[in-house]
């Protein structure tokens, strides 16, 4: 089975231009996370859905952040404008969904952004 | 979720068994402990969880204490490839009614010498 995957694997652009990061989650999972890791502040959910719907986005960090999931294969986490400071590694998840909060969650390999 | 406490880093010899320590003293009753790994330059990989009794998978052993305030993850012949940064955390069920995200501490950085 595939994996979750993310797309691109590095990205390199300059302060200002927008970024669009893409995420395919595992077939028949129905929960989706975003998370982003730096140095300074480690591992952090940003944003996560059920059935394609936002839950908690309260981790994202600005108006400059936006994520959408227009269907249960297909996602992206949106920066406009992006500045150096949101240079970091970003992580999509996903795992089947469950009120037992039981179910693993699956990562992909990471998108790895600098912003110059 | 609940907050969990590891060490910084371990460092073992490979071949032999690994016992990365865990506590969590706040612990609810319905707070699953999950154990994730993150390898160099990967993403992170679940590698087992528990409630009350102590679980074993294909990847390892995790014991957890008659009174859910620490837990044990035990690799029991450690390799090379299992040097990774290994996470402990705490799971309840979100508002959603669904899991909720996870939230990661610093973990603790194993370290395996040949």
């Amino acid at each position: 089975d595939a994996g979750v995957i993310q797309s691109p694997r590095h990205e390199v652009t300059e302060m200002g231009q927008e970024v669009t990061l893409r995420c395919k989650p595992i077939s028949g999972h129905n929960s989706l996370f975003w998370y982003r890791q730096t140095m300074m502040r480690g591992l952090e959910l940003l944003i996560y859905f059920n059935n394609n719907v936002p839950i908690d986005d309260s981790g994202m960090p600005e108006d400059r952040f936006s994520a959408k999931m227009p269907n249960a294969s297909f996602s992206t986490l949106k920066i406009q404008p992006s500045e150096p400071r949101d240079s970091a590694v970003y992580f999509c998840a996903s795992s089947p969904h469950s009120r037992l909060s039981n179910q693993p969650q699956h990562f992909g390999d990471g998108t790895r952004l600098s912003i110059l | 979720d609940a907050k969990t406490t590891q060490p910084n880093s371990m460092e073992s010899n490979e071949e032999e068994p690994v016992h990365l320590p865990c506590n969590h003293s706040t612990i609810s009753g319905t707070d699953y402990i999950h154990w994730y790994r993150q390898l160099p330059s990967q993403g992170p990989e679940y590698v087992i969880h528990g409630l009350t009794s102590n679980v074993n998978n294909r990847m390892a052993s995790l014991a957890i204490a008659e009174d859910r305030k620490s837990s044990t993850l035990i690799l029991h012949r450690a390799t090379l490839r299992d040097a990774a940064v290994y996470y402990c955390i705490l799971r309840d069920v979100g508002p959603g009614g669904g899991a909720d995200g996870l939230t990661f501490g610093k973990g603790t950085h194993l370290i395996i010498q040949p």
